[in-house]
Formats: C-alpha cells, structure tokens, sequence
C-alpha cells in the first residue's frame, strides 16, 4: 500500500478562521513533509518530520503550524491566514535517512481557499 | 548544492508519436532522480527513480528515463503517447541526506488526438 490520504479535499476559510489539514500514511514511513503548491508552479516545501520530530521549517510564516502525533499522522493548523496563502496543500511520506533512497510518496492534497 | 532545469516548459505531441521531457540536474555528490506526474487537481504520482543502480529506469505506463552523468542529465521518455499522459510533469533531486527534494520547474504535454 502507497497510499497517503489528506483531509478534507477542499477548505474555503476566512481571514480570522482556524482550521487544520490532516494527513495519514500506514507504509511505516517515518519521514512525513508538507508543501505548498501554487496554480502552474512546482511545489515548495515548508516542513518535514522525521521520527517525530520537525526537522526542516523554510521559513514558514507562523500562521502555519504543523504538529506530527505519531509516526502516521501529519497535520497543519491554519490561522489567520491571508488570501495569497490560498493554493494545493500537498503531504508525502518517506523512509528518511536510507541513503538517497528517500521516495517520497505524495497524498491527493488539499485545496484550500482563503476569502 | 542541488538544482534541477527542466529544459521545455511545454511540450505538445500527436497521439502515438514518441515522447521527451529533458531534465538537467547538477549536484555536489551522486544523486537520486525522480519523474512524477501530476493530472490537473491531483496529487503527484511517483513514474520512476534512479538511484544509482541501472542507469537506464523502466517506471509505470511505459515511460523510462536513463541517467547519464557525463551530460548530467535524466530525460524521460515514451515510444507512444497516449491522450491519458496530458499531464504536468516534474523532475526531482536529492543528493544529500537532509530530506531536501529540488523540483524542477515542470513541463506540461499536450497530446493531440
């Protein structure tokens, strides 16, 4: 199974919303990512995990915060975000440190729109 | 340091005719390469990987991609496009252990019928 799953599919939130975007993998990966990604543009990273524990911020403004529960779980708590940050959210897993080995594994994302 | 050129930012091809999306990579140390492809609204879905075995990569849906250090390059490749292929399509590096991936830029194909 190389499934990462992302929910919800679609948010629509305003200015002073919070929400969060959750992400699930069951390959026993122990590296999860989130990236950002903008209409006709690769994506960008903002965070990775590994083991647990994050690893890599790209200078991510705080209204973004991730948090990682345990080894399957990936989430991204939004707030106070601004209609600019509104793009294709996308997680992917990995098995970090094997190498260069690090396949990563993407979920379907989720589309978010900040009015 | 690591980067990725994807040399074509569009590339239109009739059905049945072959395909090429050129990748260009540097690296510092020997790297691994990807292609992905990503339908309109979807996720990216991983086509193949070099990571320094056979130079030449056979990944799903008939697309392959060889390695070739000496013009530091990935290419990817199929004998005959299919209308399902129209897609946007990434070329990707690693070559340190940080868990740091390099995307290049993107190539859409169109395919006419």
């Amino acid at each position: 199974d190389t499934e990462v799953t992302q929910t919800p599919k679609h948010l629509v939130m305003g200015m002073t919303n919070k929400k969060s975007l959750k992400c699930e993998q069951h390959m026993g990966h122990r590296a999860m990512y989130w990236y950002k990604q903008k209409a006709k543009k690769p994506p960008e990273l903002m965070f990775v995990y590994s083991y647990e524990k994050l690893s890599i911020n790209e200078s991510v403004p705080s209204r973004f915060s991730p948090e990682c529960p345990n080894s399957s779980l990936l989430n991204l708590h939004l707030h106070a975000l601004q209609p600019e940050d509104s793009a294709l959210y996308l997680c992917a897993s990995s098995h970090p440190g094997q190498g260069r080995e690090e396949t990563q594994y993407f979920g379907p994302g989720t589309r978010l729109l900040v009015l | 340091a690591q980067s990725v050129t994807q040399l074509d930012s569009h590339v239109s091809v009739s059905e049945g005719t072959p395909v090429l999306l050129r990748c260009n990579y540097s690296s510092s140390y020997s790297p691994s390469l990807f292609w992905y492809v990503q339908h309109p609204n979807k996720g990216l879905q991983l086509l193949l990987k070099y990571t320094s075995a056979a130079t030449l990569v056979k990944g799903i849906n008939g697309f392959e991609a060889e390695f070739k250090k000496s013009e530091t390059s990935f290419h990817l490749t199929k004998p005959s496009a299919h209308m399902s292929d129209a897609a946007e399509y990434f070329c990707v590096v690693i070559s340190t252990n940080a868990g740091k991936s390099t995307f290049g830029d993107g190539t859409t194909l169109t395919v006419k019928p």
